[in-house]
């Protein structure tokens, strides 16, 4: 079955980096594009990051652009990102999510993992 | 940029009982919509995808219609394990998901 298994969250004080992994199995990773979407506490859901399945493409939201990087390794079947200069307000569950159809970008998500927690604060 | 208003925030429904939540763009995103249903301390759960199609395994008691601007998940007669928070995401352009809708018991 299809599983996402989340790793790397942690306490981090501002401006420092963090290194978020998503491990994938059952399922051909090297076929689907990945996302990122977090979610502070008690609030809803916003979209991070995605890659398309061969990395070619890769698009940011506005509040990350230029801090986060997207990256996978599909010889690990392991998605990534890359957090560079945290905020207060990057505090949230991170969870990595599959796009729904094979080498398209859809942008709807039909697995999820249960998400790792990231906690910026000095 | 597309923004995304969902209606109610909360609502309050006994089992059995016909709930409606909707989803406004602020401009047209054809059928390019989504809705997830999310439950305390879990991960996000695809319902219906393209406006109006359901995923694979969920029950026919969901429906989604809509398109252009204006949309809407409604569930027919609503069973306990439908208490949860609900989202709508558009996926026109990237992706942004509407604030959520709380269905809790009456």
């Amino acid at each position: 079955q299809v599983q996402l298994v989340e790793s790397g969250g942690g306490v981090v004080q501002p401006g420092r980096s963090l290194r978020l992994s998503c491990a994938a199995s059952g399922f051909t990773f090297s076929s689907y594009g990945m996302h990122w979407v977090r979610q502070a506490p008690g609030k809803g859901l916003e979209w991070v990051a995605v890659t398309w399945y061969d990395e070619s493409i890769k698009f940011y939201a506005d509040s990350v652009k230029g801090r986060f990087t997207i990256s996978r390794d599909n010889s690990k079947n392991t998605l990534y990102l890359q957090m560079d200069s945290l905020r207060d307000e990057d505090t949230a569950v991170y969870y990595c999510a599959r796009d729904r159809v094979p080498s398209l970008n859809s942008a709807s998500l039909d697995y999820w993992g249960r998400g790792t927690l990231v906690t910026v604060s000095s | 940029d597309i923004q995304m208003t969902q209606s109610p925030s909360s609502l309050s429904a006994s089992v059995g009982d016909r709930v409606t939540i909707t989803c406004r763009a602020s401009q047209n995103i054809y059928t390019y919509l989504n809705w997830y249903q999310q439950k305390p301390g879990k991960a996000p759960y695809l319902l219906i995808y393209g406006a109006s199609t359901l995923q694979n395994g969920v029950p026919s008691r969901f429906s989604g219609s809509g398109s252009g601007t204006d949309f809407t998940l409604t569930i027919s007669s609503l069973q306990p394990e439908d208490f949860a928070t609900y989202f709508c995401q558009q996926s026109y352009m990237n992706l942004l998901f509407g604030g959520g809708t709380k269905v809790e018991i009456k």
